[in-house]
């Protein structure tokens, strides 16, 4: 069956410092790949998408690069923000017939910065 | 335009209580996810209803039931419940156009608590 698995946290970084959250997946054909956000105590937010592979995604500052031949979704953000702080999910979403889509996630990571 | 609501927000029951969430679509959205998101998870999908049937259900027992209405709108039934159970309910809202990926957007959740 389809998987993803997403570097473990907690990921503790200083304001302006570099962001990198692995990600890679496991799907028998060819996914969709998603980076969500949760807040403390709210639901999930889409970050960015990316359909095909070498899409890039990219949305408020953080880029992630659909990897089809090392199965990758790396989240990447050049300058973090405190406001950043937050879990992010990377998610799969496979076609499985009948026009049926459901998501699949990893674990979360979760990011705190400091100022 | 709004989003993807869900009530109540926060919810406590009883072990062998049923309980019934409710969740309604982002404007234009005809498709309806259930996640259940236990502390310190990835959310893990339970089941999906689009034209009023259910269509495709994860690894969850049959006291996980739901049902669609014709305005879109969905509710989350369980019965018997466990203390397992606890986790905080998401719910996901889609457009379904034929042979594309249908991107997710989720509600705020609603937390159980079962005691």
């Amino acid at each position: 069956g389809n998987s993803v698995t997403q570097m473990e946290g907690p990921v503790t970084l200083s304001e302006e410092a570099f962001l990198t959250i692995n990600c890679t997946y496991t799907a028998t054909g060819y996914p969709s790949l998603f980076w969500y956000v949760q807040y403390p105590g709210e639901g999930l937010q889409l970050l960015l998408k990316a359909t095909k592979a070498d899409d890039k995604g990219s949305n408020k500052g953080f880029e992630a690069t659909y990897r089809k031949e090392t199965t990758s979704f790396h989240l990447e953000k050049g300058s973090v923000q405190v406001s950043d702080s937050a879990v992010y999910f990377c998610a799969l979403s496979e076609f499985s017939g009948g026009s049926n889509y459901k998501l699949t996630f990893g674990k979360g990571t979760l990011l705190t910065v400091n100022p | 335009d709004a989003g993807v609501t869900q009530s109540p927000t926060h919810l406590i029951k009883t072990r062998g209580q049923q309980v019934t969430l409710r969740c309604s679509p982002k404007s234009g959205h005809d498709t309806v996810s259930w996640y259940q998101q236990a502390l310190g998870q990835g959310p893990q999908f339970i089941f999906q209803y689009y034209e009023e049937e259910e269509r495709q259900r994860g690894n969850f027992p049959d006291r996980f039931s739901g049902h669609q209405f014709p305005n879109y709108s969905s509710e989350l039934n369980v019965n018997a419940l466990l203390l397992g159970d606890s986790a905080l309910y998401l719910c996901a809202s889609s457009f379904r156009p034929s042979g594309t990926t249908d991107t997710q957007y989720f509600g705020p959740g609603t937390r159980l608590t079962v005691l």
